[in-house]
């Protein structure tokens, strides 16, 4: 069964700072890994995909980044904004179309 | 496009009420899924629908959950009683087949259930 994991749970950094978020999975048979954006009350917001045959995707000042043999991926946030404070989760699609979520790392950035 | 709309936005029942949520999934899209957030438990998915079918209702917890997709346009979700243990924040989301399999899914805001 696949488990995946989301380290820190929580982290809170200055603005202007760049940031890792990780997040590790035990079943390297996926199709591709989304990373998420949650804001309070809301529901998500789909950031970057990769697919299983890429390495990394950037848009903007996120940059995410797979290695499928060591189970891993990075979302890389350059520049950190309070408005990036936030709920970041990953996903990994599962043959059959489910996708299997992380708990989570909650995000403040301050001003 | 308007996105993934869920109805209502909250929900307050006592215990023993049916409940019924309600998503309209994103126009073309042709796979849906009702997902379940809860602090201890994060994400659960409970089922998704493929081509309005239901592929895989395994997360569904109890009887009392049921769920339809009686079109492309529609879902719904029904507790029937509900518990308290079923207060949770209930999302829908939908996927499409432009990109095949690497598609995104898209989420509505969800429904906030309480039940007391």
């Amino acid at each position: 069964k696949q488990e995946v994991t989301q380290i820190p749970a929580a982290l809170s950094v200055p603005e202007g700072e760049n940031l890792v978020l990780n997040c590790s999975f035990t079943d390297s048979a996926i199709y591709n890994l989304q990373w998420f954006r949650q804001d309070p009350g809301k529901g998500l917001t789909s950031l970057l995909l990769i697919q299983s045959s890429q390495r990394e995707q950037t848009s903007g000042r996120l940059n995410a980044s797979l290695d499928k043999s060591s189970g891993r991926s990075t979302l890389y946030i350059a520049a950190s904004q309070p408005g990036d404070s936030a709920t970041y989760l990953c996903a990994l699609r599962e043959y059959g179309n489910k996708l299997v979520f992380g708990a989570g790392t909650i995000l403040r950035v301050k001003s | 496009d308007a996105g993934v709309i869920q109805s209502p936005r909250h929900e307050v029942t006592e215990m023993g009420q049916e409940v019924t949520l309600r998503c309209k999934p994103i126009s073309g899209h042709n796979s849906l899924f009702w997902y379940r957030q809860t602090m201890m438990r994060g994400l659960e998915l409970l089922i998704y629908f493929n081509n309005n079918v239901p592929i895989d209702d395994s997360g569904m917890p109890e009887d009392r959950f049921s769920a339809k997709m009686p079109n492309a346009s529609f879902s719904t979700l029904k507790i029937q009683p509900s518990e308290p243990r079923d207060s949770a924040v209930y999302f829908c989301a939908s996927l499409g087949a432009r990109w095949g399999l690497n598609s995104p899914l898209h989420f509505g805001n969800g429904t906030r259930l309480t039940v007391t």
